[in-house]
């Protein structure tokens, strides 16, 4: 089955820059989306079609994509930003939706 | 005000069978795609199936395929998770979401219905 890898833990200084990547061999053909969630919340959609950012998401927030990798930046972060991420796509036919396994952002 | 409000927390015993609920408010219920997510205690999100309910076309992943039922009623704006028998294993947060026709973006969420089965 069809998986996405992203490395379990990030940690950043307040003010510097995070960079949270997922690889996976059909991202060149589908989209990428990122969700961040906070303990005891449901997640949030803070990044969808590789780079493109809901209304209500801070511009601190984007995307990006090269190859078989998505990234998604977090600059000038923040306290409030420390959440687990999650990248989400689909398997090269579109058919299967697949979640990465997640990223645990902690603000030292 | 878009949302999608899901029924209450549940505890039940292996065997037992289950339907949650997920209503959505505030748009068009029957030109979005609703979906179900999985959360195990201390672990990351599965994505479990979708339904549109404008025509009930139904999609599983191959993880759950037999093991859950997804349906919705239109007439009331309500989609819904079942399971004919629960295990010990189902043990979770069950989030319903909701996905736009033209994209696989999860933009809204349900609060999550935790579901809890113990002997």
């Amino acid at each position: 089955s069809y998986e996405l890898t992203q490395p379990p833990s990030v940690s950043v200084s307040p003010g510097q820059t995070a960079r949270i990547t997922c690889s996976g061999d059909a991202l060149p053909k589908q989209y990428a989306y990122w969700y961040q969630q906070k303990p005891g919340q449901a997640p949030v959609l803070v990044i969808y079609k590789d780079s493109e950012r809901p209304s209500g998401i801070p511009e601190r927030f984007s995307g990006s994509s090269s190859g078989t990798t998505v990234t998604l930046t977090i600059s000038g972060v923040q306290a409030e930003d420390e959440a687990d991420y999650y990248c989400q796509s689909a398997d090269s036919s579109g058919t299967s939706v697949v979640f990465g396994g997640g990223t645990k952002l902690t603000v030292l | 005000e878009v949302q999608l409000v899901q029924s209450g927390a549940e505890v039940k015993k292996p065997g037992e069978s289950l339907k949650i609920s997920c209503k959505g408010s505030g748009y068009s219920f029957t030109s979005y795609w609703i979906g179900w997510v999985r959360q195990m205690p201390g672990k990351g999100l599965e994505w479990m199936g979708i339904i549109y309910p404008g025509d009930s076309d139904t999609r599983y992943s191959p993880s759950f395929q037999g093991q859950v039922t997804i349906s919705a009623d239109k007439s009331i704006s309500t989609a819904y998770l079942q399971w004919s028998s629960l295990k010990a294993s189902d043990t979770a947060m069950y989030y319903c979401v909701r996905r736009t026709v033209t994209t696989l973006a999860f933009d809204i969420w349900g609060q999550g219905t935790m579901v809890t089965v113990s002997s």
